[in-house]
């Protein structure tokens, strides 16, 4: 166990729905990162959290929103949903934004997204 | 612009033989640090090794060892005496101090071991 939760594991859903995925971070850690990974795109950043707060934007489609609430578990919420969407979702947590760049990430599990 | 690149699409080795999974890596920043991270094909990420970019020695982790060549920006991943459990995606990925401290991934390379 990484310390990082990410549920569900599994997702299967229909084109046009909505869903939510969900990530307590390793506890301590302030810094929620959200991934998506595709077959044909890789490992790409989606959006990070700090303490609550946005602290950058990656490559993430207006379809796709999160958000980091006060106990700092984090929520990505995908809309209007395409065959293309389907990925394995991964979130990952961090320390501080002080800590040096030796920092690594503790990744959860993913969620496995399929659009059908 | 590609900051993290590993061009080789798949590598086999021969069960307990060693073998290196390249990376190179393009930066301004004096601080960075570079990782490595598997995944097996169950999905999950699996952090391997750190280097920083001040870090005189090569990292070493058991099996793993870094091979750090700052001038030609490359960090590329030694793992010797492969298990078939190496069998799996590899990634490398760089952490910039300045760039929000999100981790950029390189596209990862497939590693296959025979028995």
């Amino acid at each position: 166990d990484s310390g990082v939760t990410q549920t569900p594991k599994h997702l299967i859903t229909a084109t046009g729905q909505r869903v939510t995925l969900r990530c307590s971070p390793r506890s301590g850690d302030l810094s929620v990162y959200w991934y998506q990974q595709s077959l044909d795109q890789g490992l790409q950043f989606l959006i990070q959290y700090y303490n609550g707060e946005e602290r950058a934007k990656g490559n993430i489609l207006e379809r796709f929103s999160a958000q980091q609430f006060p106990d700092l578990h984090s929520e990505l919420n995908l809309s209007s949903l395409e065959l293309g969407d389907s990925a394995l979702y991964f979130c990952a947590s961090s320390g501080t934004l002080t800590t040096v760049a030796n920092y690594g990430y503790t990744f959860g599990s993913g969620t496995r997204l399929t659009v059908v | 612009a590609q900051k993290i690149t590993q061009t080789q699409p798949g590598m086999f080795v021969q069960e307990k033989e060693a073998v290196t999974l390249d990376c190179t890596y393009d930066t301004s920043d004096q601080s960075y640090g570079l990782f490595w991270y598997k995944q097996p094909s169950s999905g999950e990420m699996i952090f391997l090794i750190y280097q920083g970019s001040y870090d005189e020695q090569n990292a070493t982790e058991g099996r793993y060892s870094l091979n750090f060549q700052k001038a030609r920006k490359s960090a590329n991943l030694v793992i010797s005496a492969s298990q078939l459990g190496d069998s799996a995606m590899y990634f490398c990925a760089m952490r910039e101090v300045l760039a929000n401290s999100k981790l950029t991934f390189g596209k990862g390379i497939t590693l296959s071991v025979r028995p």
